[in-house]
């Protein structure tokens, strides 16, 4: 079956560290990768996107990569800082028609 | 540009009931997206509307049906609500064709049946 698998517990992390999310697929073949934060009651917020033949992509602290042979996307966030807090979803886009599957999410706590 | 707009953004209903969520998308979009997201879960895609038309459907019954009106904007319709439609949903726009690019979510309705 076709599945997106985020890390659903919680992940907490000190300021200043590098905070690192997994997502995982299986049978999906996506030609792209995306990633959003959602913080509570809130819609999602788009964040990066990373293209099939992009093993990595940047933005200010952010930072995503994409493996295709592992069915794998990381997702940093260095120096991470309390406002950082929230749930970091990943969504993939199996037709190309803008329809997102999305995973469960991985909650990012940030303490002082 | 005020972005995705959705009203309302709380709605209590009871079950058996009827509801309609409404849904504005960005300035210069002309597809509209649906998703339901259950609490602690990530949003499921319900359906997308580009011309007016319902261009994919996810896994939903038929109880869920929606529409887009000329200026692109879109309407969700529930009927017979159960207790398990309680949920946030999101209305998110694109441009057709464009797949690969960003989708703009709206702020959600959270619908609570009781």
């Amino acid at each position: 079956s076709q599945k997106i698998e985020q890390n659903s517990e919680a992940l907490n992390i000190q300021e200043g560290k590098t905070a690192t999310l997994t997502c995982n697929y299986t049978n999906y073949s996506p030609a792209y990768l995306q990633w959003y934060r959602q913080d509570p009651g809130r819609g999602p917020v788009f964040l990066l996107l990373i293209r099939e033949n992009e093993k990595e992509k940047r933005k200010e602290r952010l930072k995503v990569t994409f493996d295709t042979t592992l069915k794998q996307s990381l997702f940093h966030i260095t120096a991470s800082q309390p406002a950082d807090s929230a749930t970091y979803l990943c969504a993939l886009d199996p037709g190309n028609t803008d329809k997102l599957i999305f995973g469960t999410g991985t909650r990012l706590q940030v303490f002082p | 540009d005020a972005g995705v707009t959705q009203s309302p953004t709380h709605l209590i209903k009871t079950r058996g009931q009827q509801v309609t969520l409404r849904c504005s998308p960005k300035s210069g979009h002309d597809t509209v997206s649906w998703y339901q997201q259950a609490l602690g879960q990530g949003p499921q895609f319900i359906f997308q509307y580009y011309e007016e038309e319902e261009r994919q459907r996810g896994n939903f019954p038929d109880r869920f049906s929606g529409h887009q009106f000329p200026n692109y904007s879109s309407e969700l319709n529930v009927n017979a609500l159960l207790l398990g439609d309680s949920a946030l949903y999101l209305c998110a726009s694109s441009l057709v064709g464009t797949g690969g690019t960003e989708a703009f979510f709206g702020q959600g309705t959270r619908l609570t049946v009781v």
